[in-house]
């Protein structure tokens, strides 16, 4: 059960473009994670949000957590080829869940 | 080694058959977890592992699902009588400590069956 609402789904642009994937939930929670997964390989941790409000950048994406602490984005500036993967949402301490994610496609 | 290794990393096995999927640890981390990733879905949280003692098992779907971690390294998840809908890629990673320690996922093994 996928308690973390991502969309879109799937995701397929230009290289040089912009693009936001959004993580939603019904249910406050503490903190939540961004993870890119490549095929063929496990999930790898971008960044972990924590204050309500709060903006992180990271190169090229810049996280945002809501201030109700029930949504956040990832945003992504002049995306590159290598860009292209799964990006999901987690919440938990040691028992993550995941939301379902977003397929992102930049095409050079 | 440096990451996370699972083996085999592609597994088939005919309805009925048991498997076995291995999970090397990174050295020294303490917390190990095992995950069943769906084709188009994000990975689901199976058991959890310090050192050898499981302490969570809440997301192992049926008894047929057995994990241990007998020296508190490696881990073997064993699925037993498979069935079609166990078809999945299970992911294990590997934290330093307990909660809220980043983990260390591995590459997966892809298990279909027939």
């Amino acid at each position: 059960t996928q308690l973390l609402e991502q969309s879109p789904q799937f995701l397929s642009i230009q290289e040089g473009e912009n693009l936001t994937v959004y993580c939603n939930s019904s249910s406050v929670f503490s903190s939540l994670q961004w993870y890119r997964q490549e095929p063929g390989e496990g999930p790898v941790l971008l960044v972990t949000v924590v204050t309500g409000g709060e903006v992180k950048k990271l190169k090229r994406l810049t996280f945002q957590f809501g201030d109700a602490r029930k949504d956040s984005s990832l945003h992504i500036t002049a995306a590159q080829p290598g860009d292209t993967g799964l990006y999901l949402c987690a919440r938990g301490n040691y028992k993550l869940s995941f939301g379902a994610g977003t397929t992102v496609t930049v095409r050079a | 080694g440096a990451g996370v290794s699972q083996s085999p990393r592609y597994k088939v096995a005919k309805r009925g058959q048991d498997v076995a999927l291995r999970c090397d640890p990174i050295s020294g981390h303490v917390s190990l977890f095992w995950y069943q990733q769906a084709l188009g879905q994000g990975p689901e949280f199976l058991t959890y592992f310090q050192n050898e003692a499981q302490l969570d098992k809440s997301g192992l779907p049926s008894d047929r699902f057995f994990a241990e971690r007998p020296e508190g390294s490696v881990s073997t998840l064993k699925i037993q009588r498979t069935q079609q809908e166990d078809s999945a890629v299970y992911l294990c990673a590997s934290s330093l400590a307990a909660a809220d320690y980043e983990q260390f996922f591995g590459p997966g093994t892809r298990l279909t069956v027939l």
